[in-house]
This record gives C-alpha cells, structure tokens and sequence, in this order.
C-alpha cells in the first residue's frame, strides 16, 4: 500500500530566503513520485517527477526534489523564494503493481513574506 | 490545445436537487479522474477511468456516479445533493497510470455549493 506525509501544513518564509517542503512517502512497490503546485482559484500544475534516471529532479521556476530512498523522502527545495511561489503545494506517489491510483498528500501552504 | 476542460466554474444547488459537472480532454489520455478537495485534505479520489467504457471507483465514491462513453468525456453525476458534497471539484487526465511516471493534467476545477 502506499501512502504520502506532507510534513508541513504550512511554510512561512521570506523573499529571497531558501524554500524546503518536507514529503515522506511509503511504498511496496518503486513508487513514481510528483510535486503539484496550485496557486489561488486555479488547478493542480505540474512542478517536476522523479522517472529513477536521477535521484535529483528539477522542475519549473527553479524548484528541485531529492528522491532518498533509504529515507522515503522527496522533499522540494528551492534556492531563493519568490513572492509568487506562494502557492499550496501536493506530493504524490503513484506505486506499481498494477495500481493506476495516485495519493495525493494534504498539501503545505507556502506564505512568502516581502 | 484546450488540455482538460471543466464546466461550469460554479454552481449552488439546493439539497436534493441533481446535477452533472462536465469534463473534457483533447489530448487523447486513456485515464480520467474525478476529485474533490476539501481545506486541508489534499485531493480525495472519487472515480477514475482507464479507458472508455471502464470506470472504477476511488476512495469517496458514496453520492456519485460516472459514465466514459468517450475517450474525450467523463461526467461526474451528482444524485440527490447533500451539504456534505460541498467542495472543489477536480477532472484530470494522463496519457498512461501514474505509476507509470504520466502526469496528470488538471482542469480549473467546478466550486459547488449545496444549502
């Protein structure tokens, strides 16, 4: 079975600071993983996937996660913080094992502060 | 390319009373899925599809029904409206599973309201 932790509902951080959001995931299978991000009134948006070709992705708009296996976790990352990355954010895993269902994660509110 | 299309953005609807929110993509993706989001629960999945004519449901299936009688389309049909189906409502699409490493592609959503 699969399942994903956001670790934080929310993240607050300053412009121009560095940007961390925390995803565990558990899987019995090689898990395909993804960060969405979705800003205000909008739909879910495609930030990056881990395809296993790298342990480190990177995505649009400088954002980039870690795939750590021996942690289970892909946490987001981005260097400096713009005010429009405020944004909720969604980890997912997707396992194989004939599974087509994807898990979305709660989500982490990410406030950037001018 | 229009990608997923949802209608209508918004709608009330008074308890009891039906309605079918609309999902389209021009992309030719094989799976379909219908979500709600409700604050601070992520997305909850409420039917998918792996191709026309085969539907399955998800986690939160109670109060709706699906059809997919086309590649293109996959309504989502709500029955006798209750408060509790008050949310956000998302149709998304991907060429193959996610486990699979295919993306969705989410539509703008439907905000639906039920008093």
């Amino acid at each position: 079975a699969q399942s994903v932790t956001q670790l934080d509902s929310h993240v607050s951080v300053s412009e121009g600071t560095p940007v961390l959001l925390r995803c565990n995931y558990s899987s019995s299978y090689s898990p395909s993983l993804f960060w969405y991000v979705q800003h205000p009134n909008k739909g879910l948006q495609l930030l990056l996937k881990y395809t296993s070709a790298a342990t480190l992705v990177k995505g649009i708009n400088g954002f980039e996660a870690e795939f750590k296996k021996s942690e289970t976790s892909f946490h987001l990352t981005k260097p400096s913080a713009h005010m429009s990355d405020a944004a909720e954010y969604f980890c997912v895993v997707s396992e194989g094992g004939g599974s087509y269902i994807p898990t979305f994660g709660r989500g982490t509110s990410l406030i950037v502060h001018p | 390319n229009a990608g997923v299309t949802q209608t209508p953005k918004f709608r009330i609807l008074k308890i009891g009373q039906s309605m079918t929110l609309q999902c389209t993509q021009d992309m030719n993706h094989n799976y379909m899925y219908w979500y709600r989001q409700d604050p601070g629960m992520g997305l909850k999945l409420i039917y998918y599809s792996v191709g026309a004519g085969i539907t399955d449901k998800g986690e939160v299936p109670n109060g709706y029904n699906v059809s997919r009688s086309t590649t293109e389309d996959f309504p989502l049909r709500l029955e006798l409206a209750a408060p509790s189906q008050t949310s956000v409502y998302f149709c998304a699409s991907s060429l193959f599973g996610t486990e699979s490493n295919s993306p969705l592609h989410f539509g703008n959503g439907t905000r639906l309201t039920v008093t």
